[in-house]
């Protein structure tokens, strides 16, 4: 059974950073792009990141390019977005997804609060 | 890409056929994937590259389109259908539309 379990997440002020961590399970993690998306409180979807199968390639929106990294451990099957400089608007929840095709599946999610 | 869904909130009875809407602001080439949002959950694809039904999903629920017009189908609504759905495309980077929400009449 696939899972992805994320952690890491919690209260933060204005200009910190905070890093993420997805653990992944049931599937061969280096065979699959793997993703972080947020969603602001009763908000749509906003796509983070996105990696390669070996690290090599990351992708960002605007939104946040400069300010995070995504990152993986194939041998350990963690995926991780290390957030600086936040802001406000980058309360959400980050949910970690693998990537086939679609995100074919998810993480039950992590609350990360931005505020002081 | 920009998706913009219709209608934003639906009503509707439980087993009517209840229509989804999702146009691009661009060719999406039929990259093209649905997912359903209950409340408090995480996401779950229902729906990827138009048409394929994802593993496990009931048959009621349907894709259909192409170019910039796409479309999500549920045959006969249930009432666990109620949720929030989100389109997706994944043509020209990542892009999620705004949502409809589809509530019970």
């Amino acid at each position: 059974e696939v899972q992805l379990v994320e952690s890491g997440g919690g209260l933060v002020q204005p200009g910190r950073s905070l890093k993420l961590s997805c653990a992944a399970s049931g599937f061969t993690f280096s065979n699959y792009y793997m993703a972080w998306v947020r969603q602001a409180p009763k908000k749509g979807l906003e796509w983070v990141a996105t990696i390669s199968t070996s690290g090599s390639r990351t992708y960002y929106p605007d939104s946040v390019k400069g300010r995070f990294t995504i990152s993986r451990d194939n041998a350990k099957s963690s995926l991780y977005l290390q957030m600086n400089s936040l802001k406000s608007e980058d309360t959400a929840t980050y949910y970690c997804a693998r990537e086939r095709t679609s995100f074919d599946y998810w993480g039950q999610g992590v609350m990360v609060t931005v505020s002081s | 890409i920009q998706l913009t869904q219709s209608p934003s909130l639906l009503s509707a009875s439980v087993g009517d056929r209840v229509t989804l809407s999702c146009k691009g602001s661009q060719n999406i080439n039929n990259y093209l994937a649905w997912y359903q949002q209950k409340l408090g959950e995480a996401p779950k694809l229902l729906i990827y590259n138009t048409n394929s039904l994802q593993t496990g999903i009931p048959s009621r629920f349907s894709g259909s389109g192409s170019g910039t017009d796409y479309t999500l189908t549920i045959s006969s609504l249930q009432p666990e259908d109620v949720a929030t759905y989100f389109c997706y495309q994944y043509n020209n980077g990542w892009t999620f539309g705004g949502g409809t929400k589809l509530e019970l009449k």
